[in-house]
């Protein structure tokens, strides 16, 4: 059973850098058709895709954020992290890290979730 | 157009059934993944690709698109099946994921 698991600060403060990591269990990180994943949601909203990883070390995010985000393998922890830098009271939000899995002919799902972390940006 | 639209909130009767949809341009190329939230929980995918549910989910819940239209269907709707659900695809380029603004379903 694949688990995922968000640890890192519940606090941050304005301008400084939020930093979370997920932990995965039960499958390997190397592994090729997984997309290694961050997706937020601000308290009462919607979800908003951050951006993922491949095993390969390929990133994209969202444009929305691009300038700010910076997502990183470290294969030997079997973990993913996530840097959203310059944060402001409006990055407030339920963190959630998920392998989204390629099944192929255009079919993609986010198959697994962690439980998700609440990060408060305030001073 | 990298956006999927969802009807804000649906009501369905208990044991009725309901259509969520999810609209995009980017549905033409990729299939939608669609995901339940409870309360204080996280998303789980209920259906995805063509019509494909995870090992234990109910068949209740079903699948189906057309051109740019994806739905998702609950035949014999339950009071737990009350909840939020998004759906989700990568955005035309293929790089970008996606998500519809969610909607809320209400089981009466």
């Amino acid at each position: 059973q694949v688990q995922l698991q968000e640890s890192g600060p519940g606090l941050v403060k304005p301008s400084q850098t939020l930093s979370l990591t997920c932990t995965v269990s039960g499958a390997s990180i190397s592994s090729g058709g997984c997309y290694w994943t961050w997706i937020r949601q601000h308290p009462g909203k919607g979800l908003e895709w951050i951006g993922y990883i491949y095993y390969s070390g390929s990133t994209y995010s969202n444009p929305s954020l691009k300038s700010r985000v910076t997502i990183s393998l470290d294969t030997s922890q079997n973990q993913f992290s996530l840097k959203l830098s310059s944060v402001t009271p409006a990055d407030t939000a339920a963190y959630y890290c998920a392998r989204e899995y390629y099944y192929g002919s255009g079919s993609f799902a986010i198959d697994y979730w962690g439980q998700g972390t609440l990060v408060t940006v305030s001073s | 157009s990298s956006e999927l639209t969802q009807d804000p909130a649906v009501s369905v009767a208990l044991g009725q059934t309901v259509r969520i949809t999810c609209q995009g341009d980017s549905l033409r190329s990729y299939y939608v993944g669609w995901y339940q939230q409870k309360p204080g929980q996280a998303p789980a995918v209920v259906i995805y690709g063509k019509n494909n549910r995870p090992s234990g989910i109910p068949d209740r819940f079903s699948g189906s698109s057309s051109g740019n239209t994806a739905s998702l269907t609950i035949t014999g709707a339950q009071a737990e099946d009350e909840a939020d659900y998004y759906c989700n695809s990568r955005d035309s380029s293929g790089n970008h994921l996606v998500f519809g603004g969610g909607t809320k379903l209400t089981v009466l």
